[in-house]
């Protein structure tokens, strides 16, 4: 079965350190996507960062980047110069196909990252 | 801006109730979801849709049934409501490969059943 492990359930960091959030995933298959997503505390979730799985370029979105490796089936976030508004709970994502020929998401249970002021 | 919308923020039920649950997004999204979300657990796939009246099961669609007669609206439905179904329950949509793949969240319904 196709999982989604992040295995950080909470993790802090001072204000304008760099943090950096680990998530694993298991698939055979070779071409995918993996997505984090942020949850704010009472709002909605959205993007951070997207990777196709056939660039070896890492993905970088400002402060937001990852280091993608996928021999290690690896995908871990990196946040520079954390802010107050980085407050929320992270989810690690990965889209899979169907047998139906559509695709679906597997998420991960999310780590709550706090920046201390 | 995509837009997604659930029909409640908080819900409180009683046990054996029928609850719907509804989503609707503007953005002519192909594909809708349902998910519940609770602590330690992440997000779970109860159902999806890819195509008007098209639906395929998630990983926990045990009690749970759901309805897409119109591209924008998706429904949830708790035939009939127990205590363990107490949840967030968060409906999202994307683009059958526009904005490659990414998924647009509704705020959410946290539902409570009593």
């Amino acid at each position: 079965a196709q999982t989604v492990t992040q295995s950080q359930p909470e993790m802090s960091v001072q204000e304008a350190e760099t943090v950096t959030l680990s998530c694993t995933y298991d698939t055979s298959e070779s071409n995918y996507y993996l997505f984090w997503y942020k949850q704010p505390p009472s709002r909605q979730m959205i993007l951070v960062i997207r990777q196709e799985a056939y660039k070896q370029q890492n993905a970088t979105e400002n402060r937001f980047s990852v280091n993608f490796q996928k021999a290690a089936k690896s995908f871990s976030l990196k946040i520079s110069d954390s802010q107050l508004g980085d407050t929320a709970m992270y989810f690690c994502a990965f889209m899979t196909r169907t047998t139906s020929g559509t695709y679906k998401y597997i998420f991960g249970t999310g780590t709550r990252l706090k920046v201390l002021a | 801006d995509v837009k997604v919308t659930q029909s409640s923020r908080y819900l409180v039920k009683r046990t054996g109730e029928k609850v719907f649950l509804e989503c609707v997004q503007d953005m002519d999204h192909e594909n809708m979801f349902w998910y519940r979300q609770d602590p330690g657990l992440g997000l779970r796939l109860i159902y999806f849709s890819y195509d008007v009246k098209m639906k395929e099961k998630g990983d926990i669609p045990e009690g749970y049934s759901v309805s897409r007669e119109k591209k924008e609206r998706f429904s949830l439905i708790l035939e009939s409501a127990s205590t363990n179904q107490t949840s967030m329950y968060l409906c999202a949509s994307s683009s059958r490969g526009g904005s490659r793949y990414t998924q647009y969240f509704g705020p959410g319904t946290r539902l409570t059943v009593l």
